[in-house]
């Protein structure tokens, strides 16, 4: 597609139930990013992705939160047991090769809401 | 660790005026800058970015920064507001490694009155 595609657009499930969030970034880009935009906490960097590898986690707030990315295209980002504080936009980005001076493109993001 | 300060969580301006908004960042070697702008329910486009090769880096829709190494600034400015301009604004620095991962300020919301 044209540009960086994350489904469903907005999510509302119940405490305590898994939810996957789905990210296509721009077709050829290797680099894949995963961002929580939250009130109060502005955008926090989750997880990035080169290709399938993830060389950087560091940003995943605990062990409920994984994501993966297969052939080097979709990406999936899983919340087990989802809790409130986990409500927030979920925003996804992709780059051509995930170096310094190479801006990202974002999805229009994933509305979660925790009821 | 780098970091990113935007002074001012929200500015107002009448159209027409100065836009002039703050971001500094705290790095030991310059790094890559940008600003990005959110309207709502939208994600991130890239307004302009700085890579070294020039200090006064223009974007899209009039905007433009200035990157003063001894200030560690990077302002945004735009000469006169227009209405939709109105939007969140966000400043993010890029370290200089193989992974673009950005770090992002706050964010500061325009308001433009008319």
């Amino acid at each position: 597609g044209a540009g960086v595609s994350q489904s469903p657009s907005n999510k509302v499930t119940e405490k305590g139930k898994d939810v996957e969030l789905r990210c296509d970034p721009i077709s050829g880009h290797t680099a894949l990013y995963w961002y929580r935009q939250s009130l109060g906490q502005g955008l926090e960097f989750l997880i990035y992705f080169q290709g399938n590898s993830a060389p950087d986690k560091s940003g995943l707030p605990s062990d409920r939160f994984s994501a993966e990315r297969t052939g080097g295209s979709v990406s999936t980002l899983t919340i087990q047991r989802t809790q409130q504080e986990d409500s927030a936009v979920y925003l996804c980005a992709s780059s051509f090769q995930g170096q310094g001076a190479t801006p990202l493109h974002f999805g229009n993001g994933t509305r979660l809401t925790v009821t | 660790a780098q970091s990113v300060t935007q002074l001012g969580s929200h500015v107002s301006v009448s159209e027409g005026a100065l836009v002039l908004l703050r971001c500094n960042y705290s790095s030991s070697v310059p790094p890559y800058l940008f600003w990005y702008v959110q309207y709502p329910n939208q994600g991130l486009q890239l307004l302009l970015k700085y890579t070294s090769a020039a200090t006064l880096v223009k974007g899209i829709n009039g905007f433009e920064a200035e990157f003063k190494k001894s200030e560690t600034s990077f302002h945004l400015t735009k000469p006169s507001a227009h209405m939709s301009d109105a939007a969140e604004y966000f400043c993010a620095v890029s370290e200089r490694s193989n992974t673009g991962k950005l770090i992002f300020g706050q964010g500061t919301t325009l308001q433009v009155k008319p």
